[in-house]
């Protein structure tokens, strides 16, 4: 199956600053999603981005398909952007790309 | 728009009972997945339903899991016998299509003790 790699696995920041979570993927795909996973456990979709870019607020988004890899921002970091941060890439039968195989995600902790 | 809800949040139960996991999705979604969250593991997928029908469940286990979506109602997912290893958080999505952005659930915490 597909594998999915997201980088740093650990990040510490302080209050205000930026970032940048990287995700590597094994084969082609055509859907990717970016997730957060709050400290109580929710998991809040951020993104729906198989290629190009979006931006929502403080978070923004690159998926560059052909290279297999995404990116994700996060400018101004606040404590409650803390949590764990996931990339699942879809993969399933006739093109439908419903079955979502996650990273190990990449722990974010933002410090006052 | 509630968003979809699981229910219930934490469900304590103990070895060889039944756990039943319930989830109903967004208003206007048709497409239910369930997956399952293990410290060790991460999130793995377990099944994709639509109504009445179970698309994919190859990433359920062979015995003591099942899980419906029936006509009318939430989505069921069943735990027969439940064993300490089935302890994890249990998280349902829906999509209004196919591979199309997922909202989960708030989860639901299952404890065999």
């Amino acid at each position: 199956g597909i594998q999915v790699e997201q980088s740093p696995p650990d990040l510490i920041l302080q209050e205000g600053a930026n970032s940048t979570l990287r995700c590597n993927f094994s084969d082609s795909v055509n859907n990717l999603q970016w997730f957060h996973q709050n400290p109580w456990g929710q998991l809040i979709n951020l993104f729906y981005i198989p290629s190009g870019t979006k931006q929502n607020g403080r978070l923004s988004a690159t998926t560059v398909a052909t290279e297999r890899y995404s990116l994700l921002y996060i400018s101004s970091s606040q404590t409650t952007d803390s949590g764990v941060y996931f990339c699942a890439v879809g993969e399933g039968s006739g093109g439908s790309n419903y079955k979502l195989t996650f990273g190990k995600g990449t722990l974010l902790t933002v410090n006052p | 728009n509630a968003g979809v809800m699981q229910n219930p949040r934490h469900l304590v139960r103990r070895r060889g009972q039944e756990a039943r996991l319930r989830c109903s999705p967004m208003k206007g979604h048709s497409h239910v997945y369930w997956y399952r969250q293990l410290p060790e593991e991460g999130l793995k997928f377990m099944v994709y339903l639509q109504k009445e029908n179970i698309i994919d469940e190859s990433g359920m286990p062979k015995e003591r899991f099942s899980a419906e979506f029936p006509k009318e109602g939430p989505s069921i997912l069943r735990i027969q016998q439940v064993v300490r290893g089935d302890s994890a958080a249990y998280f349902c999505a829906s999509s209004p299509g196919a591979g199309y952005g997922y909202t989960f659930g708030s989860g639901t915490r299952l404890t065999v003790v």
